[in-house]
Protein backbone atom coordinates (compact mmCIF):
# COMPACT_ATOMS: atom_id res chain seq x y z
CA UNK A 1 0.00 0.00 0.00
CA UNK A 2 1.38 3.35 -1.27
CA UNK A 3 2.32 6.02 1.90
CA UNK A 4 1.69 9.30 1.29
CA UNK A 5 4.01 12.38 2.16
CA UNK A 6 2.31 15.35 2.91
CA UNK A 7 3.18 18.80 4.51
CA UNK A 8 1.72 19.40 7.61
CA UNK A 9 0.28 23.12 7.21
CA UNK A 10 0.74 25.82 4.20
CA UNK A 11 -0.28 29.58 4.80
CA UNK A 12 -1.83 31.94 1.78
CA UNK A 13 -3.63 34.79 1.03
CA UNK A 14 -6.83 35.49 -0.96
CA UNK A 15 -6.52 35.30 -4.73
CA UNK A 16 -3.61 33.50 -4.97
CA UNK A 17 -2.93 30.25 -6.38
CA UNK A 18 -1.97 27.22 -4.27
CA UNK A 19 -0.22 24.17 -5.07
CA UNK A 20 -0.37 21.26 -2.34
CA UNK A 21 2.17 18.38 -3.00
CA UNK A 22 1.54 14.92 -2.15
CA UNK A 23 4.38 12.23 -2.18
CA UNK A 24 4.15 8.74 -3.03
CA UNK A 25 7.27 7.07 -4.16
CA UNK A 26 5.86 3.34 -3.97
CA UNK A 27 2.71 3.98 -6.21
CA UNK A 28 1.61 0.90 -8.13
CA UNK A 29 0.08 0.32 -11.60
CA UNK A 30 -3.16 0.17 -11.08
CA UNK A 31 -3.10 3.03 -8.22
CA UNK A 32 -5.50 6.01 -8.64
CA UNK A 33 -5.02 9.02 -6.58
CA UNK A 34 -7.73 10.85 -5.01
CA UNK A 35 -7.83 14.17 -3.19
CA UNK A 36 -10.38 15.24 -0.53
CA UNK A 37 -10.98 18.26 1.35
CA UNK A 38 -12.06 18.42 4.88
CA UNK A 39 -13.68 21.18 7.02
CA UNK A 40 -13.86 21.62 10.85
CA UNK A 41 -17.23 19.42 12.12
CA UNK A 42 -17.78 17.58 8.47
CA UNK A 43 -16.37 14.64 6.93
CA UNK A 44 -14.02 14.75 3.99
CA UNK A 45 -15.52 15.27 0.70
CA UNK A 46 -13.96 14.38 -2.60
CA UNK A 47 -12.41 17.24 -4.62
CA UNK A 48 -10.51 15.45 -7.68
CA UNK A 49 -9.08 12.04 -9.08
CA UNK A 50 -6.57 11.42 -11.44
CA UNK A 51 -4.17 8.50 -12.80
CA UNK A 52 -1.53 10.66 -15.06
CA UNK A 53 -0.84 14.04 -16.48
CA UNK A 54 -3.70 16.64 -15.61
CA UNK A 55 -6.69 16.00 -14.51
CA UNK A 56 -9.37 19.40 -13.76
CA UNK A 57 -12.17 20.00 -12.87
CA UNK A 58 -14.63 23.03 -11.51
CA UNK A 59 -12.71 23.70 -8.35
CA UNK A 60 -9.06 22.21 -8.72
CA UNK A 61 -6.34 20.71 -11.08
CA UNK A 62 -4.61 17.92 -10.56
CA UNK A 63 -0.49 17.47 -11.79
CA UNK A 64 0.74 13.76 -11.86
CA UNK A 65 4.05 13.29 -13.18
CA UNK A 66 5.18 11.15 -16.01
CA UNK A 67 6.92 8.94 -12.92
CA UNK A 68 4.00 9.43 -10.53
CA UNK A 69 6.07 9.28 -7.60
CA UNK A 70 4.31 12.56 -6.40
CA UNK A 71 1.09 14.49 -7.52
CA UNK A 72 0.13 18.09 -6.95
CA UNK A 73 -2.93 19.63 -6.34
CA UNK A 74 -3.65 22.97 -7.83
CA UNK A 75 -6.37 25.35 -6.35
CA UNK A 76 -6.81 28.52 -8.25
CA UNK A 77 -7.32 31.93 -6.83
CA UNK A 78 -8.12 30.67 -3.40
CA UNK A 79 -10.84 32.64 -0.99
CA UNK A 80 -10.96 32.57 2.62
CA UNK A 81 -13.42 29.36 2.28
CA UNK A 82 -11.09 27.30 1.14
CA UNK A 83 -9.86 26.71 4.18
CA UNK A 84 -9.83 23.57 5.13
CA UNK A 85 -7.38 19.86 5.58
CA UNK A 86 -6.56 18.39 2.28
CA UNK A 87 -5.49 14.69 2.58
CA UNK A 88 -4.04 12.98 -1.05
CA UNK A 89 -5.16 8.97 -0.88
CA UNK A 90 -3.55 6.51 -2.84
CA UNK A 91 -5.34 3.46 -3.75
CA UNK A 92 -6.11 1.07 -6.73
CA UNK A 93 -8.22 -1.25 -5.60
CA UNK A 94 -5.49 -4.19 -4.51
CA UNK A 95 -6.41 -3.99 -0.68
CA UNK A 96 -9.45 -2.70 1.43
CA UNK A 97 -7.28 -0.96 3.54
CA UNK A 98 -7.58 2.72 2.60
CA UNK A 99 -5.60 4.78 4.77
CA UNK A 100 -5.30 8.32 4.83
CA UNK A 101 -2.15 10.43 5.24
CA UNK A 102 -1.89 13.36 7.85
CA UNK A 103 -3.77 15.36 5.62
CA UNK A 104 -2.42 19.32 4.95
CA UNK A 105 -3.91 22.14 7.01
CA UNK A 106 -3.78 25.20 4.80
CA UNK A 107 -4.58 28.04 6.24
CA UNK A 108 -5.81 30.95 3.85
CA UNK A 109 -5.87 34.74 5.01
CA UNK A 110 -7.32 37.87 3.86
CA UNK B 1 -30.16 12.10 -3.65
CA UNK B 2 -29.62 11.55 0.13
CA UNK B 3 -25.84 11.10 1.13
CA UNK B 4 -24.28 9.15 4.17
CA UNK B 5 -26.45 9.52 7.01
CA UNK B 6 -24.49 8.97 10.82
CA UNK B 7 -26.04 9.36 13.76
CA UNK B 8 -26.53 10.17 16.50
CA UNK B 9 -24.49 13.34 15.48
CA UNK B 10 -23.71 13.60 19.24
CA UNK B 11 -23.31 11.40 21.71
CA UNK B 12 -22.15 11.59 25.48
CA UNK B 13 -21.56 8.70 27.50
CA UNK B 14 -20.30 7.71 31.18
CA UNK B 15 -17.19 5.62 30.99
CA UNK B 16 -17.91 1.80 30.93
CA UNK B 17 -20.99 2.00 29.10
CA UNK B 18 -21.94 0.72 25.71
CA UNK B 19 -22.76 2.54 22.44
CA UNK B 20 -23.79 2.04 19.36
CA UNK B 21 -23.51 4.14 16.64
CA UNK B 22 -25.41 4.20 13.19
CA UNK B 23 -24.48 4.62 9.54
CA UNK B 24 -26.57 4.77 6.58
CA UNK B 25 -24.86 4.06 3.55
CA UNK B 26 -26.09 5.78 0.36
CA UNK B 27 -28.19 3.53 -1.42
CA UNK B 28 -26.85 0.94 -4.09
CA UNK B 29 -23.29 1.41 -2.63
CA UNK B 30 -21.59 -2.13 -2.07
CA UNK B 31 -18.63 -0.61 0.47
CA UNK B 32 -18.65 1.22 3.49
CA UNK B 33 -15.79 2.20 5.79
CA UNK B 34 -15.22 3.57 9.53
CA UNK B 35 -12.84 5.72 10.74
CA UNK B 36 -12.20 7.27 13.77
CA UNK B 37 -10.77 11.29 13.95
CA UNK B 38 -9.56 12.79 17.22
CA UNK B 39 -9.04 16.31 17.50
CA UNK B 40 -6.89 17.72 15.52
CA UNK B 41 -6.09 14.29 14.14
CA UNK B 42 -6.02 12.64 10.93
CA UNK B 43 -8.06 10.00 9.80
CA UNK B 44 -7.66 6.38 11.29
CA UNK B 45 -9.12 3.64 9.57
CA UNK B 46 -11.27 1.12 12.02
CA UNK B 47 -12.66 -1.71 9.65
CA UNK B 48 -14.26 -2.21 5.81
CA UNK B 49 -17.53 -3.68 4.75
CA UNK B 50 -18.11 -5.44 1.12
CA UNK B 51 -21.40 -6.09 0.98
CA UNK B 52 -22.08 -7.70 4.49
CA UNK B 53 -18.54 -8.91 4.76
CA UNK B 54 -15.83 -7.31 6.72
CA UNK B 55 -12.56 -9.75 5.94
CA UNK B 56 -10.60 -6.84 7.43
CA UNK B 57 -10.82 -6.32 11.02
CA UNK B 58 -7.00 -5.14 12.26
CA UNK B 59 -7.93 -1.63 12.31
CA UNK B 60 -10.45 -2.22 15.16
CA UNK B 61 -7.89 -0.55 18.37
CA UNK B 62 -9.38 -3.54 20.56
CA UNK B 63 -11.87 -6.15 21.45
CA UNK B 64 -14.35 -3.76 22.56
CA UNK B 65 -15.12 -2.66 19.44
CA UNK B 66 -17.07 -4.51 16.81
CA UNK B 67 -19.31 -3.45 13.75
CA UNK B 68 -21.69 -5.59 11.64
CA UNK B 69 -23.59 -4.42 8.23
CA UNK B 70 -26.85 -6.23 7.24
CA UNK B 71 -28.68 -6.29 4.28
CA UNK B 72 -25.43 -4.57 2.43
CA UNK B 73 -27.19 -1.24 3.78
CA UNK B 74 -27.00 -0.01 7.42
CA UNK B 75 -23.61 -0.35 9.77
CA UNK B 76 -23.51 -0.63 13.27
CA UNK B 77 -20.19 0.39 14.95
CA UNK B 78 -20.67 -1.17 18.78
CA UNK B 79 -18.24 -0.24 21.71
CA UNK B 80 -18.40 -1.95 24.80
CA UNK B 81 -17.04 -0.62 28.30
CA UNK B 82 -16.49 2.59 26.87
CA UNK B 83 -12.68 4.12 28.00
CA UNK B 84 -11.98 8.41 28.01
CA UNK B 85 -9.56 7.46 24.96
CA UNK B 86 -12.33 6.68 22.99
CA UNK B 87 -13.55 9.46 22.86
CA UNK B 88 -13.42 11.00 18.98
CA UNK B 89 -15.34 11.57 16.01
CA UNK B 90 -16.21 8.38 14.25
CA UNK B 91 -17.07 8.65 10.47
CA UNK B 92 -18.35 6.78 7.80
CA UNK B 93 -17.76 6.38 4.43
CA UNK B 94 -19.49 4.84 1.61
CA UNK B 95 -18.87 4.04 -2.19
CA UNK B 96 -19.06 1.59 -4.86
CA UNK B 97 -15.77 0.38 -4.71
CA UNK B 98 -15.24 -3.15 -6.07
CA UNK B 99 -11.39 -4.94 -5.56
CA UNK B 100 -11.30 -6.39 -9.01
CA UNK B 101 -11.31 -3.32 -11.27
CA UNK B 102 -8.94 -0.31 -11.93
CA UNK B 103 -9.61 2.98 -10.38
CA UNK B 104 -12.19 3.34 -7.52
CA UNK B 105 -15.55 5.45 -6.77
CA UNK B 106 -14.54 7.89 -4.45
CA UNK B 107 -15.37 7.87 -0.88
CA UNK B 108 -18.74 9.33 0.46
CA UNK B 109 -18.46 10.66 3.93
CA UNK B 110 -20.93 11.27 6.66
CA UNK B 111 -20.11 14.18 8.69
CA UNK B 112 -19.69 11.63 11.65
CA UNK B 113 -20.67 11.09 15.61
CA UNK B 114 -18.87 12.69 17.68
CA UNK B 115 -18.57 10.92 20.76
CA UNK B 116 -17.75 12.42 23.88
CA UNK B 117 -16.48 9.62 27.11
CA UNK B 118 -16.55 10.94 30.55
Amino acid sequence: LAKTTQPISMDSYEGQEVNITCSHNNIATNDYITWYQQFPSQGPRFIIQGYKTKVTNEVASLFIPADRKSSTLSLPRVSLSDTAVYYCLVDGGATNKLIFGTGTLLAVQP
Amino acid sequence: GAGVSQSPSNKVTEKGKDVELRCDPISGHTALYWYRQSLGQGLEFLIYFQGNSAPDKSGLPSDRFSAERTGGSVSTLTIQRTQQEDSAVYLCASSFRRLDREGNSPLHFGNGTRLTVT
